[in-house]
């Protein structure tokens, strides 16, 4: 089973609409991340949480929020979806200790 | 500011061909440096990360990468390419908050 999993993998969705974009690991790692990957531009980090009750922006948070309900669930929302933000999102967790981060297998999202 | 250039966007490689890919670096500090691949419609798979200690890194795959600090360059290589290399490539440097800085990626395309 794999470590790292996020679901939806694959969705597509209007403009305006919200869309919830969840990510569990079972590695036991206290820190989790979310990325968005555009061509050309590598993956850029949208918030990252390094535990359960702390929460930080990255630099590009403007029309996402998170929320961390658990050491393992990590999910990431768009309020009111809008069409660049069609990009593959990934989830990453890390334990303080490797400073390693290991991620998930992507979410591709379509916004119309 | 820190930064992470990867100065070439896509690399054409004959399998059994050796293979260089570069990354430079803008960091105040000791940089921790990673190199991750993406293969086609995958997450990102570490191949190796440097902290300290021998410059030259050992990592997965048959790949290797060199800290040179004068140079500020973390460069990868292989010296026999197989068809399965081909993917995306990205170098990453973290900060001292553990947060991940990408290099846009290299494409590797392999030929036969």
């Amino acid at each position: 089973d794999a470590d790292v999993t996020q679901t939806p993998r694959n969705r597509i969705t209007k403009t305006g609409k919200r869309i919830m974009l969840e990510c569990s690991q079972t590695k036991g790692h206290d820190r989790m991340y979310w990325y968005r990957q555009d061509p050309g531009l590598g993956l850029r980090l949208i918030y990252y949480s390094f535990d359960v009750k702390d929460i930080n922006k990255g630099e590009i948070s403007d029309g996402y929020s998170v929320s961390r309900q658990a050491q393992a669930k990590f999910s990431l929302s768009l309020e009111s979806a809008i069409p660049n933000q069609t990009a593959l999102y990934f989830c990453a967790t890390s334990d303080r200790d490797t400073d390693t981060q290991y991620f998930g297998p992507g979410t591709r999202l379509t916004v119309l | 500011a820190q930064s992470v250039t990867q100065p070439d966007i896509h690399i054409t490689v004959s399998e059994g061909a050796s293979l260089e890919l570069r990354c430079n670096y803008s960091y105040g500090a000791t940089p921790y440096l990673f190199w991750y691949v993406q293969s086609p419609g995958q997450g990102l798979q570490l191949l190796l990360k440097y902290f300290s200690g021998d410059t030259l890194v050992q990592g997965i795959k048959g790949f290797e990468a060199e800290f040179k600090r004068s140079q500020s360059s973390f460069n990868l290589r292989k010296p026999s390419v197989h068809w399965s290399d081909a993917a995306e490539y990205f170098c990453a440097v973290e900060n001292s908050w553990g947060k991940l800085q990408f290099g846009a990626g290299t494409q590797v395309v392999v030929t036969p």
